[in-house]
């Protein structure tokens, strides 16, 4: 089992409507959730973190998280056409341990 | 510029050779990181330096590939041999620290990359 997991794609959405994309985790002591963007040749942009069970909204971006499911998720409200790219999920574990564990990243496509 | 830097972009060397990748984090942050990211995958993790040291070096596939920071600031990447199977982008992250209470101090900033082509 990958310790994070995430479904490939593409996830097709049309212009306005709400992505979302989900994210599973196996290490119950993670304690950082991350969701980064990365456009095709490009390197990954961070897009929001979340530490606390619950939703965090951040513009058109709401990240949800639940521990107890190990599961963590990111809704794009109004998604655009220049929103298409792909998703990485990030996790990292306690303060002993400073790596990132990513996802191999949903691609996400919106069409105008 | 304000961000992460890697030179060279892209480096496209023989079997057998040797690289270095270098990596300058923005200003201020301690916790340096280098991943790799190979096609159609999420970066995987190497190796990270708190200031000088490196704190985790769990990720680095075998002895082949090392990495200094060593004034703290600046790093390279080092991999000697190399093989065909080396060929990816080489990311570098920076965060302001690495430990301590969870919040954005410890966000992970990345550079550009530095795109390894090994023929």
């Amino acid at each position: 089992q990958k310790e994070v997991e995430q479904n490939s794609g593409p996830l097709s959405v049309p212009e306005g409507a709400i992505a979302s994309l989900n994210c599973t985790y196996s290490d119950r002591g993670s304690q950082s959730f991350f969701w980064y963007r990365q456009y095709s040749g490009k390197s990954p942009e961070l897009i929001m973190f979340i530490y606390s069970n619950g939703d965090k909204e951040d513009g058109r971006f709401t990240a949800q998280l639940n521990k107890a499911s190990q599961y963590v998720s990111l809704l794009i409200r109004d998604s655009q056409p220049s929103d298409s790219a792909t998703y990485l999920c990030a996790v990292k574990g306690d303060t002993g341990f400073q790596k990132l564990v990513f996802g191999t990243g949903t691609r996400l496509l919106v069409s105008p | 510029g304000a961000g992460v830097s890697q030179t060279p972009s892209n480096k496209v060397t023989e079997k057998g050779k040797y690289v270095e990748l270098r990596c300058d984090p923005i200003s201020g942050h301690t916790a340096l990181y280098w991943y790799r990211q190979s096609l159609g995958q999420g970066p995987e993790f190497l190796i990270y330096f708190q200031g000088t040291g490196a704190a985790d070096d769990s990720g680095l596939p075998n002895d082949r590939f090392f990495a200094v920071r060593p004034e703290g600031s600046v790093s390279t990447l080092k991999i000697q041999r190399t093989e065909r199977g080396d060929s990816a982008v080489y990311l570098c992250a920076s965060s302001a620290r690495a430990s301590g209470v969870s919040g954005s101090g410890e966000t992970q900033y990345f550079g550009p990359g530095t795109r390894l082509l090994v023929l």
